[in-house]
């Protein structure tokens, strides 16, 4: 069975720590995402990456910075965590042919 | 930009019954993907349905189905025989072709499932 595992499903930070966010995936996939859910909003796209050590910006990067340093990890970094970044992270896969993304059961960060 | 809208917030079905979720789009290309995703409270997003948009022919997956007007932008999910597993929220999301493109999400709609 495919899998997306985002390594915490509950994360509580204080405001000024550095935050790692970490996706492993087992299926070889080229791309992979970072979406940030927010109630009334959707999903908005952060970053995402198309192949190791590549990553494109999404709609909403500031305050984020990702790495992937091989193909089946994409961490999401939050250099300083602030309050308004207290939200539900999902990360996605797909293969290059893109017909569908994978998600992981996503991980709700509150920042206090 | 491409941007997706998914005007009602929430809608309410009894079992075994039919519901139509709506979804527009805006978009300046001829040649692009639209997918239905769902996502219940266990917070897996899963894949509904997709209809690529040079198909005239409207998608179908068992009780799923889709209502895709090319010229109106529009993409409306049919749900026949509701159960009570249906009860999620479903997001509409729009992707060009092409390598590199991103999804597009729209703000998602509440399905809930009267017994």
């Amino acid at each position: 069975d495919v899998k997306v595992t985002q390594s915490s499903r509950y994360l509580v930070k204080r405001t000024g720590e550095k935050v790692f966010l970490e996706c492993v995936q087992d299926m070889d996939h080229e791309n992979m995402f970072w979406y940030r859910q927010d109630p009334g909003l959707g999903l908005r796209l952060i970053y995402f990456s198309y192949d190791v050590k590549m990553k494109e910006k999404g709609d909403i990067p500031e305050g984020y910075s990702v790495s992937r340093e091989k193909k089946e990890r994409f961490s999401l970094i939050l250099e300083s965590a602030s309050t308004n970044q207290t939200s539900m992270y999902l990360c996605a896969s797909s293969n290059t042919g893109y017909e569908k993304l994978f998600f992981g059961s996503g991980t709700q960060l509150s920042v206090l | 930009a491409q941007t997706v809208t998914q005007s009602q917030p929430e809608m309410s079905v009894q079992e075994a019954e039919t519901v139509t979720l709506s979804c527009t789009y805006d978009t300046s290309e001829s040649d692009y993907y639209l997918f239905w995703y769902k996502q219940p409270p266990s917070r897996q997003m899963i894949l509904v349905i997709r209809q690529e948009a040079y198909k005239q022919q409207n998608a179908t997956e068992n009780r799923f189905s889709v209502n895709f007007q090319k010229a109106a932008k529009s993409f409306s999910l049919k749900i026949s025989d509701s159960q009570l597993g249906d009860a999620a929220m479903y997001f509409c999301a729009y992707r060009r072709t092409g390598a590199n493109s991103k999804l597009t999400f729209g703000k998602g709609i509440t399905l809930s499932v009267r017994p």
